[in-house]
């Protein structure tokens, strides 16, 4: 099984401020990385496929990158409305495994 | 507009089974893989299982596998889950989640339907 770990497990910036959510897998996932977005009660929303290919509806201020192991999502400039839990989750092999989440806040 | 209903959840004894369900509409369904991910109170999500386009391949995470059967009703657009033996530990939100149709990210999810397993 494919182990996502994220970091940090909290992030906590300002409006304004760029945030840069890290996750790492054990072995290569290629680009099968995918990015949700979930907010309190809500089910999660799809970010990034592919670890870098923007879904339909994601603002501009998204972006992924990475390969191989180690990938990276990051907020160019917050906004109040980015407050929630995000996660990566890989569909290079089964089972299909998600990381345990980063909690960004906004001050 | 592309919509996933989930229904069927609900408090059942340890041990006991459940079925749920997943409507779906607005897209067109024997065209996409289907998965359930759950969420247990307060914790991240997890992959239960996911399903082929015609039924024929079923992928399921080990913790659920001999207890757990996803299918599905192409006629009907529906998405099932069969839960027996079913644990404390399957206490969850389920969602229904549809795959893009190139693949590899779920692209819609319902909004989940709550399965509580507890004496």
């Amino acid at each position: 099984e494919i182990v996502l770990t994220q970091s940090p497990a909290t992030l906590s910036s300002s409006p304004g401020e760029r945030a840069t959510l890290s996750c790492r897998a054990s072995q290569s996932v290629s680009s099968h990385l995918v990015w949700y977005q979930q907010k309190p009660g809500q089910a999660p929303r799809l970010l990034i496929y592919g670890a870098s290919n923007g879904a339909t509806g994601t603002p501009a201020r998204f972006s992924g990158s990475g390969s191989g192991s180690d990938f990276t999502l990051t907020i160019s400039s917050l906004e109040p409305e980015d407050s929630a839990v995000y996660y990566c989750q890989q569909r290079c092999d089964w089972p299909i495994t998600f990381g345990q989440g980063t909690r960004l806040e906004i001050k | 507009e592309v919509q996933l209903v989930e229904s069927g959840g609900g408090l059942v004894l340890p041990g006991g089974s459940l079925r749920l369900s997943c409507a779906a509409s607005g897209f067109t369904f024997n065209s996409h893989w289907m998965s359930w991910v759950r969420q247990a109170p307060g914790k991240g999500l997890e992959w239960v299982a996911s399903i082929k386009q015609d039924g024929s391949g079923q992928y399921y995470v080990d913790s659920v596998k001999g207890r757990f059967t996803i299918s599905r009703d192409n006629a009907k657009n529906s998405l099932f889950l069969q839960m027996t033996s079913l644990r404390a530990e399957d206490t969850a939100i389920y969602y229904c989640a549809r795959d893009r149709l190139q693949g590899r990210a779920d692209d819609y999810w319902g909004q989940g339907t709550l399965v509580t397993v507890s004496a």
